[in-house]
C-alpha cells in the first residue's frame, strides 16, 4: 500500500531564517505531487505541483519554492521566511494516467509558525 | 474553470441527530466530486468520492453522498452523527489537469453531547 511521509510536524522558525519542510511517498512510482497551504480559518491553497523529477509548476508567486530531486521526493523550502508564512503545510500525492479520477492523498502536515 | 462553495461555514449539531452538510459546485466539463475529512492537526482524509454510475455513494464512517447533476451539488449526510466525528469537512471538485482539484473553504461540524 502507498503511504506519505511529512516531516517535521511542527516547526517554529523566526522571521528571516530559512525554510525547508520534506515530503516523501512509498508504495508507488512517478506519482504527481503537490504543497497546499492551509491559513487558519480558511481552505486549501495549491502552492506548488510536481509531474516528474525536476518539473515544478508555481500556482502562487511568493517567497516558496519547490524542488523534486527524486521520483518520490518533494521538497518546500524558503531562504527567508516572512511572518505571513506561518500557516499549515501539507503534502499530497496522485496517481498519475487518471488525473481526474483520481483522489489526493494526504501527509499529515507540518505546522510552521514563524516570530 | 470548476469552483466549490460550500454553504455552511460552521454546522452544530447534537449527537446522534442527522447532519447534512451541503455543497454546490460550478464546471464546464464533466466532474469527479470527493469529500474529505480533517482532524485537529492531520491531513485530509477521503471521505467518499463520486466518479459515474449511481448517483448516491457510501464513504466511511457511515457517511454518504448523492450527486444531483441538476442542481450542480454534492450534499454529505449522516442518519446519526457521533462525537467522533467533530472535525473540519472539505468538498472538492476535479475536472481535468494536473493541479485542477478546487477545494470549497470547509465546513466545521461540531457534535455536542
Amino acid at each position: 500500500s502507498q503511504t506519505i511521509h511529512q516531516w517535521p510536524a511542527t516547526l517554529v522558525q523566526p522571521v528571516g531564517s530559512p525554510l525547508s519542510l520534506e515530503c516523501t511517498v512509498e508504495g508507488t512510482s512517478n506519482p504527481n505531487l503537490y504543497w497546499y497551504r492551509q491559513a487558519a480559518g480558511r481552505g486549501l491553497q495549491l502552492l506548488f505541483y510536481s509531474v516528474g523529477i525536476g518539473q515544478i509548476s508555481s500556482e502562487v508567486p511568493q517567497n516558496l519554492s519547490a524542488s523534486r530531486p527524486q521520483d518520490r521526493q518533494f521538497i518546500l523550502s524558503s531562504k527567508k521566511l516572512l511572518l505571513s508564512d506561518s500557516g499549515f503545510y501539507l503534502c499530497a500525492w496522485k496517481r498519475q494516467g487518471a488525473e481526474r479520477r483520481s483522489p489526493l492523498h494526504f501527509g499529515n502536515g507540518t505546522r510552521l509558525t514563524v516570530t | 474553470a470548476q469552483s466549490v462553495t460550500q454553504l455552511d461555514s460552521q454546522v452544530p449539531v447534537f449527537e446522534e441527530a442527522p447532519v447534512e452538510l451541503r455543497c454546490n459546485y460550478s464546471s464546464s466539463v464533466s466532474v469527479y466530486l470527493f469529500w474529505y475529512v480533517q482532524y485537529p492537526n492531520q491531513g485530509l482524509q477521503l471521505l467518499l468520492k463520486y466518479l459515474s454510475g449511481s448517483t448516491l455513494v457510501k464513504g466511511i464512517n457511515g457517511f454518504e453522498a448523492e450527486f444531483n447533476k441538476s442542481q450542480t451539488s454534492f450534499h454529505l449526510r449522516k442518519p446519526s452523527v457521533h462525537i467522533s466525528d467533530t472535525a473540519e469537512y472539505f468538498c472538492a471538485v476535479s475536472g481535468g489537469g494536473n493541479n485542477d482539484m478546487r477545494f470549497g473553504a470547509g465546513t466545521r461540524l461540531t457534535v455536542k453531547p
